[in-house]
């Protein structure tokens, strides 16, 4: 099945500092990549989403960045405030429909 | 739009009891999937339907689980028997279909004891 690998599991950064989590997957047929936040105890929300035939997609403080080529996308955050703390999930679709989130990356904004 | 509606948020139950957890997707939405979230083992996605018809259910972990979709609107996942490791939460989630965003429900935290 489609394989998603995300880094790091864990990230802290001071307030207005920037933050990068990257993923992998397997399926090169895959052709559209989310990105979900989920604070604690509540459910994973979409933030950003980018479709295979962009590089990049931007709105305000978030980013992602995808390289089909190498199969990796990443999720960049600037000026990152204290509300950003939650874990983030990147996600990647196998076989069509059959959506594989990653392991998922707790980030902590220090004040 | 109500979104996503599980039910119930909590449940608590002995091992050996049924447990059935309720799922309403968005109107529109033709694909309906069931995840388990732990600690250990993050967000896996248990089975999915597509038009109310299952696509994939290798992620079911035994034959104690099972999931219908007996109309566009309503979807079941039933573990019985219930043992403790089951407890998680589990998120029912629903698109459009394909390259499209899932949107999530607010889970059914499970617990047994």
């Amino acid at each position: 099945g489609e394989n998603v690998e995300q880094h790091p599991s864990t990230l802290s950064v001071q307030e207005g500092d920037s933050a990068v989590i990257k993923c992998t997957y397997s399926d090169s047929a895959s052709n559209y990549f989310p990105w979900y936040k989920q604070e604690l105890g509540k459910r994973p929300q979409l933030i950003i989403d980018i479709r295979s035939n962009v590089g990049e997609k931007k709105d305000q403080r978030i980013a992602v960045t995808l390289n089909k080529t190498a199969k990796h996308f990443s999720l960049h955050i600037t000026e990152t405030q204290p509300e950003d703390s939650a874990v983030y999930f990147c996600a990647a679709p196998y076989n069509n429909n059959d959506m594989r989130f990653g392991a998922g990356t707790r980030l902590t904004v220090k004040p | 739009d109500a979104g996503v509606i599980q039910s119930p948020r909590h449940e608590v139950t002995e091992m050996g009891q049924e447990v059935t957890l309720r799922c309403k997707p968005i109107s529109g939405h033709n694909s309906l999937f069931w995840y388990r979230q732990t600690m250990m083992r993050g967000l896996e996605l248990l089975i999915y339907f597509n038009n109310n018809v299952p696509i994939d259910d290798s992620g079911m972990p035994e034959d104690r689980f099972s999931a219908k979709m007996p109309n566009a609107s309503f979807s079941t996942l039933k573990i019985q028997p219930s043992e403790p490791r089951d407890s998680a939460v589990y998120f029912c989630a629903s698109n459009r279909g394909y390259n499209s965003p899932l949107h999530f429900g607010n889970g059914t935290r499970l617990t047994v004891t």
